[in-house]
């Protein structure tokens, strides 16, 4: 089972809400870890986007709207990016990592196709 | 502005060698920890290799270990990554990072091919 798992994909209408899932293995405890989010647009470099620990600890990628947010699921054991009124610009790959056991992990990534 | 450019890809065959650079601009390159993270194409993003400020501390991904070496030379602000024993897998863009992400480089693409 790998450590990070993210849906392959999302699709969502311009102006709604996306909700990016990161589940972490079991065993692997969210509360934990910070998680790290990228986007990366097609031929394009990866871009940070944010960090989110708790609410306390957090940081936002330079020149990344508010709009882009960060949480966690205590619950889903899940790291967890809100993206609200969706732009056609930000359809793209989102991938969220953490560093885990001297490793920089990513998760699989999900495509978001704004429609 | 924090600039990372990386150069120094290109074809190899396999079981081959190749040296990648990462020339950093823009920050405190030598209090910056740094990584390696490569996508083969049409997947997704894999971490290969960290190092800290000083040089001192290393961590790779079992996919490289013992094949690819990190380093960088911080009185030249240049981070680096010797891959030996190149296989097909190996195939990627590689992108140099500033920490966990905050900068990347724009990558430069390896190619592993008979």
């Amino acid at each position: 089972q790998p450590v990070l798992t993210q849906p392959t994909s999302l699709s969502a209408s311009p102006g709604a809400s996306a909700r990016f899932t990161c589940t972490l293995r079991s065993g692997i405890n969210v509360g934990t870890y910070r998680i790290y989010w990228y986007q990366q647009k097609p031929g394009s470099l990866p871009r940070f986007l944010l960090m989110y620990n708790s609410d306390s600890e957090k940081q936002q990628g330079s020149g990344v709207p508010s709009r882009f947010s960060g949480s966690k699921g205590a619950s889903s054991n899940a790291g967890l990016l809100l993206i609200s009124g969706l732009q056609s610009e930000d359809e793209a790959d989102y991938y969220c990592a953490i560093w885990y056991s001297n490793t920089w992990v990513f998760g699989g990534g999900t495509k978001l196709t704004v429609l | 502005e924090v600039q990372l450019v990386e150069s120094g890809g290109g074809l190899v065959q396999p079981g081959g060698s190749l040296g990648l650079s990462c020339a950093a601009s823009g920050f405190s390159f030598s209090n910056s920890e740094m990584n390696w993270v490569r996508q083969a194409p049409g997947k997704g993003l894999e971490w290969i290799s960290y190092i800290d400020g000083g040089g001192t501390t290393i961590y790779y991904a079992d996919s490289v270990k013992g094949r690819f070496t990190i380093s960088r030379d911080n009185a030249k602000i240049a981070l680096y990554l010797q891959m030996n024993s190149l296989r097909a897998e190996d195939t990627a863009v590689y992108y140099c990072a500033r920490g966990l992400g905050s900068a990347w480089g724009q990558g430069t693409l390896v190619t592993v091919s008979s």
